[in-house]
């Protein structure tokens, strides 16, 4: 299977832990996307990489929020003391520079539960 | 700035007639316009796009969009729906010509499909 990955795809942890999600991307894909959706809600968007550099980052993401992609192929969003709050579906997508119109394809998520 | 909006959180039709989802969108540049949809605990899967071709744009499954300037609005129908059609579908803008390649997406629209 050729399409982007993510895992785990589901993860409960305690208010206060810290949680690390993986996404890879389709491995020609120069763009990586990470977006949160909670229920009966669009995905919103969170941040987005070009290669390896963090091109640009949401208001929703706070300070407890880091990504990363350090070799411009595979990425990892960490949340440090989660919050209830921060229960949601964790999505990754990815797309090829001036290809398709920047069609993005999308993981199958990470549903995040913090007790 | 960007924003879309999707008129009906829920549309229900019977199997066999045909399907109206609603969008407008509002763009400060020539938009690109995608319709996904989201079977329930799948990922989300692109059905079609515009992208300044066609304004009359064909996707998977039966699908199809028409983009209309002067209306602002992306809706997207299919002659005759099918039980397999049920699903959550989401209406998304992106403004690529200001040279911003983030998304917005609507909060959706869920397909009730009726036997």
């Amino acid at each position: 299977d050729t399409g982007v990955s993510q895992d785990p795809r589901h993860k409960i942890t305690k208010r206060g832990q810290n949680v690390t999600f993986r996404c890879d991307p389709i491995s020609e894909h120069n763009r990586l996307y990470w977006y949160r959706q909670t229920l009966g809600q669009g995905p919103e968007f969170l941040t987005y990489f070009q290669n390896e550099a963090q091109l640009e980052k949401s208001r929703l993401l706070s300070d407890r929020f880091s990504a990363e992609r350090p070799k411009g192929s595979f990425s990892t969003l960490e949340i440090q003391h989660t919050e209830q709050g921060d229960s949601a579906m964790y999505l990754c997508a990815s797309s090829r520079t001036g290809g398709e119109g920047e069609t993005q394809y999308f993981g199958p998520g990470t549903r995040l539960l913090v007790l | 700035a960007q924003s879309v909006t999707q008129l009906d959180s829920h549309v229900s039709v019977s199997e066999g007639t045909p399907v109206l989802l609603r969008c407008n969108y509002s763009s400060s540049y020539s938009p690109s316009l995608f319709w996904y949809v989201q079977h329930p605990n799948k990922g989300l899967q692109l059905l079609l796009k515009y992208t300044s071709a066609a304004t009359l744009v064909k996707g998977i499954n039966g699908f199809e969009a028409e983009f209309k300037k002067s209306e602002t609005s992306f809706h997207l129908t299919k002659p005759s729906a099918h039980m397999s059609d049920a699903a959550e579908y989401f209406c998304v803008v992106i403004s690529i010509s200001g040279g911003s390649y983030i998304p917005t997406f609507g909060r959706g629209t869920s397909l009730i499909v009726h036997p």
